[in-house]
């Protein structure tokens, strides 16, 4: 059983084209985020939701629009890519806040071109 | 300053050494702290979770110097499987927001 996955694994557009990534996670955590791995493999949060509501929006373009329609879903919606969303994403799921482990989705690796 | 900084590694070593990991966070406010490890082209795992009265888990041990703000990662008698980026994360308590380093890339060698 996979705890937490996210679709597509491989994405591959053209600037200015919008794109949508799905989370689910089916471990029963009330807590689900999104985070950004670029090429020097920094790994950096853009946003959290505790039981669908969001918590954390870091300095992240508006472009991107997360969207939990429930506990157990989170996706990640981003318009008019650029070439710098170029990046592997992660979702990732805990019970609680930072005090708990984190679970991590594989990864989404979206190429823009 | 970065709010969790690590070695820049990356550190080679052969099968057997013992080998050490450090990482310092800028927020005094900070509560909780791990060890993740990222093999190449996956995501981020648990390695371990690091508590002030220090922790080990088998080869390794996790300290932690709340009044340096100092994290550290020793594993000893290194194996082929333990090559992987080691990356140190830090939470607010209670707080969903948690900062990763850049990780430390270790190769083991045979």
């Amino acid at each position: 059983d996979t705890a937490v996955s996210q679709t597509p694994k491989y994405l591959v557009t053209q600037m200015g084209n919008d794109k949508s990534i799905k989370c689910e996670q089916n471990l029963g955590h009330d807590t689900m985020y999104w985070y950004k791995q670029d090429s020097k493999k920094f790994l950096k949060i853009m946003f959290s939701y505790n039981n669908k509501e969001l918590i954390i929006n870091e300095t992240v373009p508006n472009r991107f629009s997360p969207k939990s329609p429930d506990k157990a879903h989170l996706n990640l919606h981003i318009n008019s890519l650029e070439l710098g969303d170029s990046a592997v994403y992660f979702c990732a799921s805990s019970q609680g806040g930072s005090s708990y482990e984190q679970y991590f989705g594989p990864g989404t690796r979206l190429t823009v071109t | 300053r970065k709010e969790v900084e690590q070695d820049p590694g990356p550190f080679n070593v052969p099968e057997g050494a013992t080998v050490a990991f450090n990482c310092t966070y800028s927020n005094s406010a900070s509560q909780s702290f791990f060890w993740y490890r990222q093999d190449c082209r996956k995501e981020p795992k648990l390695l371990m979770s690091v508590y002030s009265s220090g922790n080990e888990d088998g080869r390794f041990t996790a300290q932690l110097n709340r009044a340096s703000q100092y994290i550290s990662l020793l594993i000893r008698d290194s194996k082929l499987s333990d090559s992987a980026t080691y990356l140190c994360v830090v939470g607010k308590y209670n707080n969903n927001d948690m900062r990763f380093g850049a990780g430390t890339r270790l190769t083991v060698k045979p």
